[in-house]
Parts: structure tokens; C-alpha cells; sequence
């Protein structure tokens, strides 16, 4: 089946700008996360969607982070203002109720914020 | 900040020589997993070792779990050019209604032909 998909793949904006990104989960999964890589780095958490429990946010590292999930399904995340120090590749991930653990990740938007 | 620290940074390996990455994380953790990142497939999820596992086998992979160091460790044997790739550690830590899955910086692993 479908894996976890993501759009833009690539997105380059100028700073101050405010940019979209949007996950598409595998069809079914529960959960949804949301993670951030910079260059040679390693993932850092941003934001957890789980059911319809209230999401946890205590990864977004400012208020101008924000992410919604709508219907249960799609997920947008949003960055208001952008800086520079927003250039990163942003990966979405999914997993089902029957291994949580086990999470699939999409292909990831690159951002470049110029 | 993150909670799996692998080591080393970088490792490079002639193909058929066996890999052995490691990752030390600081809290309680429910479970430990492995995953792999490269430029093809993305990161893709290769083993999971709960808490009250010691080792674990898939494959040419085999993980050990030390809750007691507060570490594991990833071997890969009889490696293949195919196995370059970045590996990261990532723990599970349970909360009050979910957990949370925290990545390490990850290991570069270069097997050369």
C-alpha cells in the first residue's frame, strides 16, 4: 500500500515568509509525528499526534511552530516568520495502534529559508 | 535535546567485515530501536528491543539491550556496500497517555566494495 507521503519535497522561501507543510500518514495509522533534521544532524522531535487526544507539542521550539491535524488523517505544519535557522529537512512518520513503535517515515520537505 | 548518543560519529568497513555501532541514552526507556537513513529509501525502521529484552536478531543485525549501562549496540555482520547508510538509536519514553520517541545524532556508516 501507500506509504507516508509529504509535499512540498522541496521548498524555498524568503525570510519572514510563512510556509506550509503537509504529511499524508498511511491510511489507518493512529499516530503522526512530526520531526526536524538538520544537515549530518539526527532527528529532533517537533510535535505528536495521537487519536484525538490532545496533541504534544513540547518539541516546537517557538510559537511560530504550529501543526494541526485534521479529520484524523492529513497534517499540516505550519512556520510563521521564517528564519533562517528554519532550513531544515522536515520529516513526517506515522505508526498504527497495533505497534506504536514501529514508525514509517515520509520522504521529508526540504526548507531553505533564504 | 536528544537522548541516544551513538558512537562513533563515523565508521568505515571493506565489505564482508562486521559493523558494530553503539548507543547510550540517559532515562527509563520502554523500548530501543534502530533505524536506517539513506539518500534511496529514507529512514526506514530495523529493530526493536524492549526493556526487559537482553538480544535481538533479524538478519545479519543483532542488537543488545544493557538497561543497566543504559546502553545498546547494533552489529551488522558480513557487511555490504548496500549497508551505507546512517543508523540512529531512538528510545521510546512512556508518559501519562503516550510516549514520546527520541532520536540519537546516528552513526555514518561507509562499507567499501
Amino acid at each position: 500500500g501507500a506509504g507516508v507521503s509529504q509535499s512540498p519535497s522541496n521548498k524555498v522561501t524568503e525570510k519572514g515568509k510563512d510556509v506550509e507543510l503537509r504529511c499524508d500518514p498511511i491510511s489507518g495509522h493512529t499516530a503522526l509525528y512530526w520531526y526536524r533534521q538538520s544537515l549530518g544532524q539526527g532527528l529532533e522531535f517537533l510535535i505528536y499526534f495521537q487519536g484525538n487526544s490532545a496533541p504534544d507539542k513540547s518539541g516546537l521550539p517557538s510559537d511560530r511552530f504550529s501543526a494541526e491535524r485534521t479529520g484524523g488523517s492529513v497534517s499540516t505544519l505550519t512556520i510563521q516568520r521564517t528564519q533562517q535557522e528554519d532550513s531544515a529537512v522536515y520529516l513526517c512518520a506515522s505508526s498504527s495502534g497495533v505497534n506504536p513503535y514501529e514508525q514509517y517515515f515520509g520522504p521529508g520537505t526540504r526548507l531553505t529559508v533564504t | 535535546s536528544q537522548q541516544g548518543e551513538e558512537d562513533p560519529q563515523a565508521l568505515s568497513i571493506q565489505e564482508g567485515e562486521n559493523a558494530t555501532m553503539n548507543c547510550s541514552y540517559k532515562t527509563s526507556i520502554n523500548n530501543l530501536q534502530w533505524y536506517r537513513q539513506n539518500s534511496g529509501r529514507g529512514l526506514v525502521h530495523l529493530i526493536l528491543i524492549r526493556s526487559n529484552e537482553r538480544e535481538k536478531h533479524s538478519g545479519r543485525l543483532r542488537v543488545t539491550l544493557d538497561t543497566s549501562k543504559k546502553s545498546s549496540s547494533l552489529l551488522i555482520t558480513a557487511s555490504r556496500a548496500a549497508d551505507t547508510a546512517s543508523y540512529f538509536c531512538a528510545t521510546a519514553q512512556g508518559y501519562t497517555g503516550g510516549f514520546k520517541t527520541i532520536f540519537g545524532a546516528g552513526t555514518r556508516l561507509f562499507v567499501k566494495a
